[in-house]
């Protein structure tokens, strides 16, 4: 089953904007982690967040993470149409198996 | 190439025949993951090994699913008298010992079932 639902579903931005998906989740974790997916290079591994952290960055990535809410954003700043990519959260509880959300479909327009 | 890596990328097969995939990970990678995901969803768990011990096998892991990891190197996913709902991307994933979060993904095994 899965721990979290992303929200939105679907996001289509211009080049440069900047794109916000949203992630909530049910039980307590020990990290959580973002991947992007796409046809040409299957699942990445973009960041972890671990849960005595609230903010970390890397490159144009942005996450956050609220554990009293169970909720995590993933920000994407100054977006490319390269970033095209499905995007799921995914959860780290007592072992380190990944529960994965249903993801958001990030469509970046030239 | 030293990602992880999948064989075969797709397979057709028709239901009730057996089917077998494997999976490479990444040479110095202790642990090794098989996920199952299907159209418009995230990733589900199935199984995964530190070395050649099965530690935790999914609920959807159905007395026909087994897999194995004989030497701690390459995994085999095997599915017995396969059924349409067995239709989906097989993923396998390999990482570091515990502690070593990320997980680095191969290219998946796409089953169709007929």
């Amino acid at each position: 089953s899965q721990q979290g639902e992303e929200d939105p579903q679907a996001l289509s931005i211009q080049e440069g904007e900047n794109a916000t998906m949203n992630c909530s989740y049910k039980t307590s974790i020990n990290n959580l982690q973002w991947y992007r997916q796409n046809s040409g290079r299957g699942l990445v591994h973009l960041i972890l967040i671990r849960s005595n952290e609230r903010e970390k960055h890397s490159g144009r990535l942005r996450v956050t993470l609220d554990t009293s809410k169970k909720s995590s954003s993933l920000l994407i700043t100054a977006s490319r149409a390269a970033d095209t990519a499905s995007y799921f959260c995914a959860t780290v509880l007592n072992t380190d198996k990944l529960i994965f959300g249903t993801g958001t479909r990030l469509q970046v327009f030239p | 190439d030293t990602g992880v890596s999948q064989d075969p990328r797709h397979k057709i097969t028709k239901r009730g025949q057996n089917v077998t995939f494997r999976c490479d990970p990444i040479s110095e990678h202790n642990r090794l993951y098989w996920y199952r995901q299907t159209l418009g969803q995230g990733p589900e768990f199935l199984t995964y090994f530190q070395n050649e011990a099965q530690l935790e096998k999914s609920r959807l892991l159905s007395d026909r699913f087994s897999a194995e990891r004989p030497k701690g190197s390459f995994s085999t996913l095997e599915i017995q008298r396969t059924e349409q709902g067995d239709s989906a991307m097989y993923l396998c994933a390999s990482s570091l010992d515990r502690g070593r979060y990320e997980q680095y993904f191969g290219p998946g095994t796409r089953l169709t079932v007929t």
